[in-house]
C-alpha cells in the first residue's frame, strides 16, 4: 500500500463547477497536511496547509481532513482553466519527513 | 525576494560523469531538502539539512551527496552518474519542521546518456 495515495487522473469539469481532489495515507499518526499545486514543467506550489479534522477555506480553495477515515481532499470552487495543473497531496507524519502524493492531474474546460 | 533558486534548469551527462546542482535560499530557513521527481511518481527525498553542518539521507541517497556549510547553501553532488539519475531534481526550504509547507526551486531537468 502506498503511504499517499490519490488518483492520477485526469479529471476533467467544466469551467465554474467544483473540482473534488482526493487523498488516503496510511500512516495514522500523521499530524499535518498540505496541497501543493503543479503546473506543467513548473515546481510545486503550496496553496493549502490543514492539521485538524474538519475544513478550511482560503478563497476558493477548501481543504477537508477527516483523520478517522485517513482522508484529506481539496475543493476548488468556481473551476478556472487556470487551475488546470496537478495537485500533490502532501502528509507529514512529524519530524523532517513528508510524504508526497503522485498527484492528480486537473483539466479544467472552458 | 528571490526564494529558492537553483542552477543550471538543464543538463545532459554522459554515463560516469560528476556534477553538482547548486540551491541557494535567502529566506533564513534552517530547513533544506534534495527531492527527485519521476514522471507518474510522487516526489522523493534524496537529503535534507536542519542547519548548516548538519545533514542526513532520505529514502533514495544512493549515487548523491551533499553538504551544507552555510545557512543559505545546499549543493548535491551526483558521483558517477547513472541512467536510473534521469529525472527532475527540486531543492525546497522551510521555516521549521512538520507543521511548515515548502518553498521549491524552480527546478533542474537532468538527463543521463
Amino acid at each position: 500500500q502506498k503511504e499517499v495515495e490519490q488518483n492520477s487522473g485526469p479529471l476533467s469539469v467544466p469551467e465554474g463547477a467544483i473540482a473534488s481532489l482526493n487523498c488516503t495515507y496510511s500512516d495514522r499518526v500523521s499530524q499535518s497536511f498540505f496541497w501543493y499545486r503543479q503546473y506543467s514543467g513548473k515546481s510545486p506550489e503550496l496553496i493549502m496547509s490543514i492539521y485538524s479534522n474538519g475544513d478550511k477555506e482560503d478563497g476558493r480553495f477548501t481543504a477537508q481532513l477527516n483523520k478517522a477515515s485517513q482522508y484529506v481532499s481539496l475543493l476548488i470552487r468556481d473551476s478556472q482553466p487556470s487551475d488546470s495543473a496537478t495537485y500533490l497531496c502532501a502528509v507529514s507524519p512529524g519530524g523532517f519527513k513528508t510524504i508526497f502524493g503522485a498527484g492528480t492531474r486537473l483539466f479544467v474546460k472552458a | 525576494n528571490a526564494g529558492v533558486t537553483q542552477t543550471p534548469k538543464f543538463r545532459i551527462l554522459k554515463i560516469g560523469q560528476s556534477m553538482t546542482l547548486q540551491c541557494a535560499q535567502d529566506m533564513n530557513h534552517n530547513y533544506m531538502y534534495w527531492y527527485r521527481q519521476d514522471p507518474g511518481m510522487g516526489l522523493k527525498l534524496i537529503y535534507y539539512s536542519v542547519g548548516a553542518g548538519i545533514t542526513d539521507k532520505g529514502e533514495v541517497p544512493n549515487g548523491y551527496n551533499v553538504s551544507r556549510s552555510t545557512t543559505e547553501d545546499f549543493p548535491l553532488r551526483l558521483e558517477l552518474a547513472a541512467p536510473s539519475q534521469t529525472s527532475v531534481y527540486f531543492c525546497a526550504s522551510s521555516k521549521g519542521t512538520d507543521t511548515y509547507g515548502y518553498t521549491f526551486g524552480s527546478g533542474t531537468r537532468l538527463t543521463v546518456v
